[in-house]
């Protein structure tokens, strides 16, 4: 059983520039969330799919942030005209939406974002 | 909306002493409740679990947590905590709802044992 995989682990951009993640998740589980986590902070959520459904967005997003999860396997998320505020760690997570399973989320290890 | 409240930021116990992390939350209906440990650098490992049934529940590394629902609490102990459990943990919730809710996280407690 492979976990969630996020790529890259790593990146470094200019500001103004455009980044993408890419989220692989647990492969039975139909859904995947995504948070931002900055150092001493718990994990902010930002938004979640049901298989390709978008159910919610944090109202705090920008529209400088979306995310897709086509044909409801992976996701990505993409910051357009990226800020040094954006500088942070970009969580994956997913979970299987079963009856008493509970909403369980499996988390990856995180994608690093450093805008310069 | 669901909410947590973690109120120690930092925690410094002695090796084999006991440790308890404080949880607290807010909904307005029924509740899952987690916690989940991080190290250094990774992403979040889930520690356990509270869905139903016994409120006692024990999880890994020796770890466990009581729901208190009349207190909406739900911390977390060790007996005799080791080096290896220094790290970030979060409290987390989830509204049961006929659709499961998102999963909020509280701000986290810093561990950290003293040898």
């Amino acid at each position: 059983d492979t976990g969630v995989s996020q790529n890259p682990r790593h990146k470094i951009t200019k500001r103004g520039q455009n980044v993408t993640f890419r989220c692989d998740p647990i492969s039975e589980h139909n859904r995947l969330y995504w948070y931002r986590q900055t150092l001493g902070q718990g994990p902010e959520f930002l938004t979640y799919f049901q298989n390709e459904a978008q159910l919610e967005k944090s109202r705090l997003l920008s529209d400088r942030f979306s995310a897709e999860r086509p044909k409801g396997s992976f996701s990505t998320l993409e910051i357009q005209r990226t800020e040094q505020g954006d500088s942070a760690m970009y969580l994956c997570a997913s979970s299987l939406l079963a009856a008493n399973s509970g909403n369980t989320i499996y988390f990856g290890e995180g994608s690093w974002l450093t805008v310069v | 909306a669901q909410s947590v409240t973690q109120l120690d930021s930092q925690v410094p116990v002695f090796e084999e002493a006991p440790v308890e992390l404080r949880c607290n939350y807010s909904s307005s209906v029924s509740v899952y409740l987690f916690w989940y440990v991080q190290y250094p650098n990774q992403g979040l490992q889930l520690l356990l679990k509270y869905l139903s049934g016994s409120t006692l529940v024990k999880g890994i590394n020796g770890f466990e947590a009581e729901f208190n629902k009349s207190q909406t609490s739900f911390h977390l102990r060790k007996p005799s905590v080791h080096i290896s459990d220094t790290a970030e943990y979060f409290c987390a919730v989830s509204e049961r709802r006929s659709s499961y809710d998102k999963v909020i996280f509280g701000p986290g407690t810093s561990l950290s044992v003293i040898p």
